[in-house]
């Protein structure tokens, strides 16, 4: 099956810019999702790329590379309350798409 | 505008027992997938529902079932529950069947004992 790999833990200072990684499987490879989770909350969307390069909302940017099967999301002016999970999530393709999510990178945002 | 709704918040159910979870959509959503949550994990596919019918499954047994209604509101079963179901269950709705942009709700702590 899919799988998504990601760095278990980043820790960045108020202000900051971050880079969270994400690495895919390419076979019948779609696009990729980003989503924010609190602890105790949802996860809430945050930014897709279906294409290469980079899209941009806000203080969040994501980017996506086919060729390296590879994306990063990057957070910009860090803010304490960035503190939480992010997830990557490839969707794939054959009929309805199926989506498989990373386990998830713990980002601790330090005064 | 409404989000999507889960019920209940919580739940606990003894080995065995069987159990229903519940997700109203995002409004001018049509489309409803499950996902299993354990601590520290990213979300599990279950399944995802889409005009009524189930179109895609993740790895998980037949006792794990779910059904769409018309005004596209979804179920959750889990029947023959063991202590490795206790996680919590998200739904996330979308459009036309997409993955990409999924909105999910607050959902479900199942425990089971």
């Amino acid at each position: 099956g899919q799988s998504l790999e990601q760095p278990s833990e980043v820790t960045a200072v108020e202000g900051a810019i971050v880079q969270i990684n994400c690495t895919y499987q390419t076979s019948g490879f779609y696009g990729l999702s980003w989503y924010q989770q609190h602890d105790g909350g949802a996860p809430t969307f945050l930014s897709y790329n279906g294409l290469d390069g980079l899209e941009e909302t806000g203080r969040f940017s994501s980017f996506l590379s086919r060729s390296d099967s590879y994306g990063y999301l990057l957070l910009q002016e860090l803010q304490m309350k960035d503190s939480a999970s992010y997830f990557c999530a490839a969707s794939y393709s054959g009929g309805y798409q199926k989506v498989t999510f990373g386990t998830g990178t713990k980002l601790q945002v330090i005064p | 505008d409404a989000g999507v709704t889960q019920s209940p918040t919580h739940l606990i159910k003894t080995r065995g027992q069987q159990v229903t979870l519940r997700c109203s959509p995002k409004s001018g959503h049509d489309t409803v997938s499950w996902y299993q949550q354990a601590l520290g994990q990213g979300p599990q596919f279950i399944f995802q529902y889409y005009e009524e019918e189930e179109r895609q499954r993740g790895n998980f047994p037949d006792r794990f079932s779910g059904h769409q209604f018309p005004n596209y509101s979804s179920e959750l079963n889990v029947n023959a529950l063991l202590l490795g179901d206790s996680a919590l269950y998200l739904c996330a709705s979308s459009f036309s069947a997409g993955v990409s942009e999924q909105y999910f709700g607050p959902g479900t702590r199942l425990t089971v004992t």
